[in-house]
């Protein structure tokens, strides 16, 4: 199974300031259509995950462009700007180009 | 509006069954990869099973193999999954998913326990 590592797995952000989340997978997420299935998800307190990034950088619809996802290879990262109070949450990446699909172990982002 | 809503979740003792459910409306459901997503209370997510959009593939976790059975009914816009030979390890919020992880349902709750 493909083993993604977030780091850090908590991250105290003061409003305003940014935040960066790294996923480290244990094998090349290059699907055979080329393409890298790897996204980045948002879950508050109490609320089902809401999907913020597919395929590495490309933002869902609604989602603020303060968040922003790159990386290529096995390095990917999750970018907020500027940290807003509602950002308070836990973030996870995901890949689905191998079966099974996997998540990291989640990182939670606490306002100072 | 996309919308997915579970139903059938419960307290069931281990060795026990449960029928999960999810309503689909809002999207072309005959065309969608569907999945079942758990997550157990105060941890992280773990991808459980999917199906295709005319099921003829439902990969598995292995965990769930031989115990949970994935289906769905194309004209009622419903996923199922079967849970037989529930364990306790199985506890936990189970989640509807449209694709991959485009749209989430609000999760139903199983907990396994004598």
């Amino acid at each position: 199974d493909v083993v993604l590592v977030q780091s850090p797995l908590s991250l105290p952000v003061t409003l305003g300031q940014p935040a960066s989340i790294s996923c480290r997978a244990s094998q090349s997420l290059t699907y055979s259509d080329g393409n890298i299935y790897l996204s980045w998800f948002q879950q508050r307190p109490g609320q089902s995950p809401r999907r913020l990034i597919y395929k590495v950088y490309n933002r869902d619809s609604g989602v603020p462009d303060r968040f922003s996802g790159g990386g290529s290879g096995t390095d990917f990262t999750l970018q907020i700007s500027r940290v807003e109070a509602e950002d308070a949450a836990v973030y996870y990446c995901m890949q689905h180009s191998h079966w099974p699909h996997t998540f990291g172990q989640g990182t939670k982002v606490e306002i100072k | 509006e996309v919308q997915l809503v579970e139903s059938g979740g419960g307290l069931v003792q281990p060795g026990g069954s449960l029928r999960l459910s999810c309503a689909a409306s809002g999207f072309a459901f005959s065309n969608s990869w569907m999945s079942w997503v758990r997550q157990p209370p105060g941890k992280g997510l773990e991808w459980v099973a999917m199906m295709n959009p005319d099921g003829s593939e439902k990969p598995q976790i292995d965990s769930v193999k031989g115990r949970f059975t994935i289906s769905r009914d194309t004209a009622r816009n419903s996923l199922n999954l079967q849970m037989d030979s529930l364990r306790v390890e199985d506890t936990a919020v189970y989640y509807c998913v449209r694709d991959g992880g485009r749209s989430w349902g609000q999760g139903t709750l199983v907990i396994v326990s004598s």
